[in-house]
């Protein structure tokens, strides 16, 4: 069955560090996608990345990147020189190719990030 | 342009008592996603519609609940008696398009106090 984990409940990071926030994911379909939420504490959710199975390439956009690995299932999110605004809850999520007409997101149970000045 | 319409955007009200929920989502916007989320149980779907049609209404908790989408344009979500138990904050969201690689955009959600 689809599954997505996020085995980081909260994290906590002093400005300007490096942060790594994992992804791991299950699914039985050859084709789906992965995606990037942030809910900063205002509460609105905000798409960040989408990145599809068939392509592994790493992705950056400015302090932040994405690195997906198919071979561990694994679609991790770093934020280099983090910063207060950082500070948010932060979800990862799967679709499947295969679900056809079924277009349900399968959520992470996501990662709280708090960035301390 | 404008993105997901949520309104109200806080509602406080007794238990026993209807509320109701409206969504616009973002024009050219074919499929229409119901969340709620709690801490305790997190982001949980409820319902969702392609084309004004609901697709997967296997998230809607009970018969108190009932959601609809006349129009493109507009959707409800209803609760019929509410319980302090529905407490929560309620999305919505719109995506473009019948492929699942489409990201979803969210409301700015309605924060729900049932007392």
């Amino acid at each position: 069955a689809q599954k997505v984990t996020q085995a980081q409940t909260e994290i906590s990071v002093v400005e300007k560090e490096d942060v790594t926030l994992d992804c791991v994911y299950e699914t039985r379909d050859t084709t789906y996608y992965l995606f990037w939420y942030k809910q900063p504490p205002s509460g609105e959710l905000v798409f960040l990345i989408r990145r599809n199975s068939f392509d592994e390439q790493n992705e950056i956009s400015g302090r932040y990147s994405w690195n997906f690995q198919k071979s561990t299932s694994s679609f991790n999110f770093t934020i280099t020189a983090s910063q207060v605004v950082d500070s948010a809850v932060y979800f990862c999520a799967l679709s499947e190719e295969g679900a056809g007409n079924n277009r349900k997101l399968i959520w992470g149970l996501g990662t709280s990030l708090a960035v301390n000045p | 342009d404008a993105g997901v319409i949520q309104s109200p955007r806080h509602e406080v009200t007794e238990m026993g008592q209807e509320v109701t929920l409206r969504c616009k989502p973002i024009s050219g916007h074919n499929s229409l996603f119901w969340y709620r989320q709690t801490m305790m149980r997190g982001l949980e779907l409820l319902i969702y519609f392609n084309n004004n049609v609901p697709i997967d209404d296997s998230g809607m908790p009970e018969d108190r609940f009932s959601a609809k989408m006349p129009n493109a344009s507009f959707s409800t979500l209803k609760i019929q008696p509410s319980e302090p138990r529905d407490s929560a904050v309620y999305f919505c969201a719109s995506s473009f398009g019948q492929y699942s690689n489409q990201p979803q955009h969210f409301g700015d959600g309605t924060r729900l106090s049932i007392l």
